[in-house]
């Protein structure tokens, strides 16, 4: 079924120490995987994407991974910063049905 | 500005009402979409739009119409509110389908009372 699980749900990490957020999916045909951050009170943002014939991907201070064998993606956010704190969510593509479907969401803390 | 626009971003309203949410992009995207999000965070789609054609209809109750009267606009309209209905509706755009990400609006608030 569509289905993308997200863990932590929450994760509380000190400045400038690394935040890992971990994802499976269960369609092997996914091959778009986008990730997004939502500040309070705002929309989800998308922060970066990776797609299925790449491994990794980074863009300053985050990174994603892929490990389309068992179905894994992972969100690495290095040398966190008080603005960071936010609930990231994964994604993947459905891709017979043309839609996205949402992990649960981490809600990250920075403590100073 | 581009962006995804919601209109409004709160709406307070008794059970029984019908409301209206509207939504309006200016990105040039020929996709528009509809999700909710529960006390939870939890997002969940609802319906999606290709140029003005309904291509994804999710199990939604019968309450809930989408309109779009042009591939930059996507209304939704809610007959005979429930308390259940109470969550934050998001509007998002893309391009091409959902293979390049969603841009989403900043949320309405609904709250049933």
């Amino acid at each position: 079924g569509e289905n993308v699980e997200q863990h932590p749900s929450t994760l509380s990490v000190q400045e400038g120490d690394s935040a890992v957020i971990k994802c499976t999916y269960s369609d092997s045909a996914s091959n778009y995987f986008p990730w997004y951050k939502q500040e309070l009170g705002k929309g989800p943002q998308l922060i970066i994407d990776i797609r299925s014939n790449v491994g990794e991907k980074k863009d300053q201070r985050i990174a994603v991974t892929l490990n389309k064998t068992a179905k894994h993606f992972s969100l690495h956010i290095t040398e966190t910063q008080p603005e960071d704190s936010a609930v990231y969510f994964c994604a993947a593509l459905y891709s017979s049905a043309s839609k996205i479907i949402f992990g649960s969401g981490t809600r990250l803390s920075i403590r100073p | 500005d581009t962006a995804v626009s919601q209109t409004p971003k709160y709406l307070v309203t008794q059970m029984g009402n019908d409301k209206s949410i509207k939504c309006e992009q200016n990105l040039g995207h020929d996709t528009m979409y509809w999700y909710k999000q529960d006390s939870k965070k939890f997002l969940k789609i609802m319906f999606s739009y290709n140029n003005k054609e309904l291509i994804i209809n999710e199990t939604v109750p019968n309450r809930f119409s989408p309109k779009s009267p042009d591939k930059a606009h996507l209304n939704l309209h809610i007959n005979s509110l429930e308390l259940g209905d109470s969550a934050v509706y998001f509007c998002a755009s893309s391009h091409g389908g959902a293979n390049y990400g969603y841009t989403f609006g900043s949320g309405t608030r609904l709250t049933v009372v």
